[in-house]
Order: structure tokens, then sequence, then C-alpha cells
């Protein structure tokens, strides 16, 4: 198994949906984890950190399932403004400091 | 809130030069990253300093040094440019090794 794996989208959704992302790991050592959103030719920024089984923050919803390794991101009532890659990002080793990123997933939310 | 720093935005050097990149990161944070991410490419981790020490490396070419200065502001040397180092360059900081990283803008480097 890859070290990070996401869906490799790309996701179109209309304005106002439910889209949900998945990412597996490897790493059975890793004790937290990120979602980071990137638009083109920017910098990730930090969407959520996931350190027990879930983080929600208004329409985000992260979860996760240490047995399965695997992270889900859950957007509701999509917004164009979310439109942009969601990155997966898992320490290396266990550690913070060493972050491997998915190759992220790719959604437009098109009105 | 200030945000990390990254100088210079754009750099455009020929094969075989040099390159400084600096990296100023959020106050008080005290630990520094530095990403690489081609065209098309996930970011890749290069190295990372805490307080000011080393503290871990990636897929960081031997070409490529870096070290972090005694106000935590950070810079990556790049020598002996070739083309596929063109990439944008990241820098990340972090209050502890521990903890969320926030990137800064990028700079972006193309080598001719």
């Amino acid at each position: 198994r890859k070290e990070v794996e996401q869906d490799p989208g790309p996701f179109n959704v209309p304005e106002g949906a439910t889209v949900a992302f998945n990412c597996t790991y490897s790493n059975s050592a890793s004790q937290s984890f990120f979602w980071y959103r990137q638009d083109c030719r920017k910098e990730p920024k930090l969407l959520m950190s996931v350190y027990s089984s879930g983080n929600e923050d208004g329409r985000f919803t992260a979860q996760l399932n240490r047995a399965s390794q695997y992270i889900s991101l859950l957007i509701r009532d999509s917004k164009l403004s979310d439109s942009a890659t969601y990155l997966c990002v898992v320490p290396r080793g266990g550690s913070n400091y060493k972050l491997t990123f998915g190759k992220g997933t790719l959604l437009t939310v098109n009105p | 809130a200030a945000g990390v720093i990254q100088s210079p935005r754009h750099l455009i050097k020929e094969k075989r030069e040099t390159a400084t990149l600096k990296c100023y990161p959020i106050p008080r944070h005290d630990t520094v990253y530095w990403y690489q991410q081609g065209p098309g490419q996930d970011p890749q981790f290069l190295i990372s300093f805490y307080e000011k020490m080393q503290s871990d490396k990636g897929s960081i070419p031997d070409r490529f040094s870096a070290q972090q200065f005694s106000d935590y502001h950070s810079e990556l040397n790049m020598s002996s440019l070739e083309l596929g180092d063109s990439a944008l360059y990241f820098c990340a900081s972090s209050l502890g090794r521990y903890n969320e990283q926030f990137f800064g803008p990028g700079t972006r480097l193309t080598v001719l």
C-alpha cells in the first residue's frame, strides 16, 4: 500500500451538494492527520486536523478509522469557493515533522 | 495574523547557477520545514529545523543545503542548478515539531 492514497478525482459537483473524499494510509503508527486545501499555484492551507476519531468545523467533517487506516473529509452545502485540490496529509514515521502528502483530489463546484 | 513570509516570490536562474531562498516563520514558531513541489506533483519534504538545529532530512539533493538562524528564519541554498530543480519551493513553520504546519506562499524557481 502507498504511504498515502487518495481518491483520484476529479470531482465535479453542483453548488449545495455534499461531497466526500477518502484517503488511506499505510503507517499504523501515525497519530495525527491533516486535510489541506491547495488552490492552483498557491500554498497548501490547513483545513482540518484530526487527532482522535474525527473533527467537525462548520460544513466540514473529517472522520478517522484507525482500524482500517482510513480518513475521510465530508463537505456539506458546497460553495463555489470550495473549488480546490484537497490534500490528505499524514506524518511519516509517526512524527509530525515529516509530512507525506497524498496526490490530492481536485474538486470543482459548479454554479 | 502574521503568516510565513518567503522571498523572493519568483526567481529565474540559469543552469549551474546558485540560488538562495529565504523563509521567515510565523512569530514564535521555532520549527521550519522546506518542501519542493514540481508541476502536477504533491509537495515533497526536503529538510526541517527545530530550534536552529537540523531535525530531519528528506529528499534533499546534496547540491542543496539549508540552515536556521538565531532569529529562526531559514535559508535554502541551491547550487549547480539543474533544469529539474524548477519547482515551487514552500517553507512551512510550526510551534514545536508536533503541531500543525503553516505554509508560506512559496518561491517559484525557474531554471533555464
